[in-house]
C-alpha cells in the first residue's frame, strides 16, 4: 500500500477535464515535500510531467497543469485527448519511511 | 539528449544477485544524483535507491540489507547489485536521472526503457 494514495481509475470523454488526486500526510506532502508527477503510456517507461507541484517540463501541453494543498496534490488535465489515455503517478518524499515515494498511480480511460 | 540503457540479466534465480548496470550517454554523468526505480508487472513504481556522481548513496530502507548502487564516472555508467533475490523482486527495473531544476525534493526528468528481471529457478 502506498503513502500516497491515488484513485485507480478515472475517466472522461474528449474534451472534457479530468483531475487526479494524490493524497498524503504530514509526513510527506503535509511536510513541505514537492510534488511531481509522471505519465505513463502502455508499455513505456514513465515521462516527466510536472514539477515542484506546478511546473511544466519543456515540451509537456500546457493542458496539465498541478497543484499542492496541505497534505495533498492533484493533477488536472484538460481538453482530454485520446493520446492522454495512461497511468498517471505522483511522487514526493516522504520523512518516516526515509526515501523518496509514488503513488499507487491512476490508470485515466478516455470515452 | 541524454540517454540511459539498462543492461543485464532477464533472468535470475532464486537467493542469487542481482546485478545490473546503466550506461549514460549524451551527457555527463557528474554533477547530478542517479537513481533506480522498479516496477512489479501490473503495479506501482517503487524507489530502490541513488547515487552522487562523487559515489554518495541513499537506500530505501526495506532493501537496504541487500542493495548496493555504484558509480564509474570513467564509463559513464552506475550499477546496481541485489542480493538474496525472490519472486518478490520480479520487476521492470528502471535507471533515471534525478533532475536539476526540482527545488527541494528530487524528480526524475530521465529514464531508460526499463529491463525485465523474472526471478525463478
Amino acid at each position: 500500500q502506498s503513502v500516497l494514495t491515488q484513485p485507480p481509475s478515472v475517466s472522461g470523454a474528449p474534451g472534457q477535464r479530468v483531475t487526479i488526486s494524490c493524497t498524503g500526510s504530514s509526513s510527506n506532502i503535509g511536510a513541505g515535500y514537492d510534488v511531481h508527477w509522471y505519465q505513463q503510456l502502455p508499455g513505456t517507461a514513465p515521462k516527466f510531467l510536472i514539477y515542484d507541484n506546478t511546473n511544466r517540463p519543456s515540451g509537456v501541453p500546457d493542458r496539465f497543469s498541478g497543484s499542492k494543498s496541505g497534505t495533498s496534490a492533484s493533477l488536472a488535465i484538460t481538453g482530454l485527448q485520446a493520446e492522454d489515455e495512461a497511468d498517471y503517478y505522483c511522487q514526493s518524499y516522504d520523512s518516516s519511511l526515509g526515501g523518496w515515494v509514488f503513488g499507487g498511480g491512476t490508470k485515466l480511460t478516455v470515452l | 539528449q541524454v540517454q540511459l540503457q539498462e543492461s543485464g540479466p532477464g533472468l535470475v534465480k532464486p537467493s542469487e544477485t542481482l546485478s545490473l548496470t546503466c550506461t549514460v550517454s549524451g551527457g555527463s554523468i557528474s554533477s547530478y544524483y542517479w537513481s533506480w526505480i522498479r516496477q512489479p508487472p501490473g503495479k506501482g513504481l517503487e524507489w530502490i535507491g541513488n547515487i552522487y556522481f562523487s559515489g554518495s548513496t541513499n537506500y530505501n530502507p526495506s532493501l537496504k540489507s541487500r542493495l548496493t548502487i555504484s558509480v564509474d564516472t570513467s564509463k559513464n555508467q552506475f550499477s546496481l547489485k541485489l542480493g538474496s533475490m525472490t519472486a518478490a523482486d520480479t520487476a521492470v527495473y528502471y535507471c533515471a536521472r534525478e533532475g536539476p531544476n526540482c527545488r527541494g525534493t528530487s524528480c526524475y526528468d530521465y529514464w531508460g526503457q526499463g529491463t525485465l528481471v523474472t526471478v525463478s529457478s
